[in-house]
């Protein structure tokens, strides 16, 4: 089965880096990482993903170890706006299995 | 462009009833899936539909099913309804299906 463990919560200062951990150790060789996120009250909104290597955008950068069984999800400079529930998904075809989340407060 | 929609946002229901949720997707969008989200279970996927027909089908019995239409509107129904169908039902729609979903704000329901 696709799973993937996450940390409950964290906590980051604002306008520091975060570094959200996620192990997914049954990985197939065809599933993507996603990472979404889901502010109060909202639906999960989508921040990166990747398959093997690397990925950076506006929003975080995802770094993906060699053995493709653990993921971080890097947030460069946390700020208020960024406190949500964060998920790392696991895409198989076509199909999401969502982790539990790590809610992420941002302290002022 | 308009996100995605849901409607209604909120209903409450008694055990036993038949419920009927409805998303309309991003405009040109084909796939459209539904997640059920619980405190207990987390977000949990429902099933997928595509050009009408249902692709992918997650774990759940048969009280849930769902159809989409022409336009790619979709509607979900619950029969019989139990206490623990009590949760967010979340809809998320993409272009094709592999790439990027996109959510709508949920519908959240009750029974009592």
């Amino acid at each position: 089965d696709a799973k993937t463990t996450q940390p409950n919560s964290m906590e980051s200062n604002e306008e520091e880096p975060v570094h959200l951990p996620c192990n997914h150790s049954t990985i197939s060789g065809t599933d993507y990482i996603h990472w979404y996120r889901q502010l109060p009250s909202q639906g999960p909104e989508y921040v990166i993903h990747g398959l093997t290597s690397n990925v950076n955008n506006r929003m975080a950068s995802l770094a993906i170890a060699e053995d493709r069984k653990s993921s971080t999800l890097i947030l460069h400079r946390a700020t208020l706006r960024d406190a949500a529930v964060y998920y790392c998904i696991l895409k198989r075809c076509n199909q999401f299995y969502f982790g539990t989340g790590t809610s992420l407060t941002v302290i002022p | 462009k308009a996100g995605v929609t849901q409607t209604p946002r909120y209903l409450i229901k008694t055990r036993g009833q038949q419920v009927t949720l409805s998303c309309s997707p991003i405009s040109g969008h084909r796939s459209v899936s539904w997640y059920q989200q619980t405190p207990g279970q987390g977000l949990q996927f429902l099933f997928e539909y595509f050009s009408e027909t249902q692709r992918n089908k997650g774990n759940f019995p048969g009280r849930f099913s769902g159809r989409q239409f022409s336009n790619s509107r979709s509607e979900m129904n619950v029969s019989t309804l139990e206490l623990g169908d009590s949760a967010l039902y979340l809809c998320a729609s993409s272009l094709v299906g592999w790439e990027t979903q996109y959510f709508g704000p949920g519908t959240r329901l009750l029974v009592l």
